[in-house]
């Protein structure tokens, strides 16, 4: 099975500030990855597929980039609705495997 | 609109069984195959099973492989997971997702979930 190593688990940000998430595939994945938010109580939403692709309606401070076993998910300047928690999803084999998540919470 | 509605939850006892469904519309259901993905309280997204259009191939974790079975009814536009033998591990929020279908990129669309809660 494809391990993703999702860091960090937690990170505490400013609104208008940078971050970057990180996943780490145990195998090469090409490039079958996406990116997903979740708030709580609701379902997961995609934001990137194709592990930089943006996905229809997502604003464009949402950016995702790597391939093979290293991938970024980047928000280039944090908006109040962007806290959440965020997962990678590796879809290159089954079983398809999650990172552990980010939750990303207001300074 | 792709919509995706999950029923069947609820309260269990351990040792029961439970069978979930998910209600498509919106998309050509025949041509897509479709996840499983459950939550439990508290805790990450994982992957539970899928199922290829025709319902020919299945694939499940590990976790629940010889309890759980995944099928569909191209004809109802619904699939379904029946739950065997469950646990109080088993609970947990269980989603459904779209899979490859029309040249997309899987787990492109998701139920609103629904809770299995094993307990006794």
């Amino acid at each position: 099975d494809i391990q993703m190593t999702q860091s960090p688990s937690s990170l505490s940000a400013s609104v208008g500030d940078r971050v970057t998430i990180t996943c780490r595939a145990s195998q090469g994945i090409r490039n079958d990855l996406g990116w997903y938010q979740q708030k709580p109580g609701k379902a997961p939403k995609r934001l990137i597929y194709a592990a930089s692709s943006l996905q229809s309606g997502v604003p464009s401070r949402f950016s995702g980039s790597g391939s093979g076993t290293e991938f970024t998910l980047t928000i280039s300047s944090l908006q109040p609705e962007d806290f959440a928690t965020y997962y990678c999803l590796q879809h290159k084999s089954y079983p398809f495997t999650f990172g552990q998540g980010t939750k990303l919470e207001i300074k | 609109q792709v919509q995706l509605v999950e029923s069947g939850g609820g309260v269990v006892q351990p040792g029961r069984s439970l069978r979930l469904s998910c209600a498509a519309s919106g998309f050509t259901f025949s041509s897509y195959a479709m996840h499983w993905v459950r939550q439990a309280p508290g805790k990450g997204l994982e992957w539970v099973a899928v199922i290829s259009h025709d319902g020919r191939n299945k694939y499940y974790a590990d976790s629940v492989r010889g309890r759980f079975t995944v099928s569909r009814d191209n004809s109802e536009n619904t699939l379904y997971l029946q739950m065997n033998s469950l646990r109080a591990e088993d609970t947990a929020v269980f989603y459904c997702a779209r899979g490859y279908g029309s040249g997309n990129s899987p787990l492109d669309y998701w139920g609103q979930g629904t809770l299995v809660t094993v307990s006794s």
